[in-house]
């Protein structure tokens, strides 16, 4: 039982590049997220889904783009990476949304992603 | 706009030392608090308030809320080495928002 895995765990881009994050969850969760963390800024939402096929927006969405095309899987992509993009991203996932009983987050070990 | 606001910063003790991290908020239709702890890489789940003045423990970490007030404390006893982490604050609203609202995290240091 691996939990919540990402992949990379570290990238170095140059603008204008793009790439994708992979998140995998194997605890059958329905709802996965994807934060990114900034020093004195806290974890903030770019996108979530609610389950396979669903994808929403976040505190801050602009410049990413999300896909559950697999239950287990949460891809997060960058089509056009900034400097302000730098970042460290955390995927998590639960198994009911923030509202249900079961609200508790699992979050990855993260990707420290820089771009150049 | 909604806010979580984290106090201190950050904090250097002694083993065996007891610490105090306050959490104030914010936030319209508040429902519950959350606490994680952040070590080198992902946050883990400590603690996740909803009723006010009921106490959660978990061996040497405790953790209250205070609705009135609008804040929350997490209590560390015996401080040891492995505490040493950013502690992690965040509210959910009412509502079915999917949107956690993170404090900035108090840094812990706890020296040998």
């Amino acid at each position: 039982n691996a939990g919540v895995t990402q992949t990379p765990k570290f990238r170095v881009l140059k603008t204008g590049q793009s790439m994708t994050l992979l998140c995998a969850q194997d605890m059958n969760h329905e709802y996965m997220y994807w934060y990114r963390q900034d020093p004195g800024m806290g974890l903030r939402l770019i996108h979530y889904s609610v389950g396979e096929g669903t994808t929403a927006k976040g505190e801050v969405p602009d410049g990413y783009n999300v896909s559950r095309l697999k239950k287990q899987n949460f891809l997060l992509g960058l089509e056009s990476a900034a400097p302000s993009q730098t970042s460290v991203y955390f995927c998590a996932s639960s198994y009911s949304g923030l509202a249900g009983l079961y609200n508790e987050q699992f979050f990855g070990p993260g990707t420290r992603l820089t771009v150049l | 706009e909604d806010k979580v606001v984290q106090s201190p910063l950050s904090l250097v003790v002694h083993e065996g030392d007891t610490v105090t991290l306050n959490c104030s908020y914010e936030v319209t239709n508040f429902r519950s608090l959350l606490w994680y702890k952040q070590e080198k890489k992902a946050p883990t789940f400590l603690f996740m308030l909803t009723s006010s003045g009921i106490e959660k423990k978990s061996g040497r970490l405790s953790s209250i809320l205070d609705k009135k007030e609008l804040f929350s404390i997490l209590n560390i006893t015996a401080t040891q080495t492995g505490d040493s982490a950013v502690y992690l604050c965040a509210v959910i609203r009412q509502g079915g928002s999917e949107k956690l609202v993170f404090g900035k995290g108090t840094k812990l240091t706890v020296n040998p």
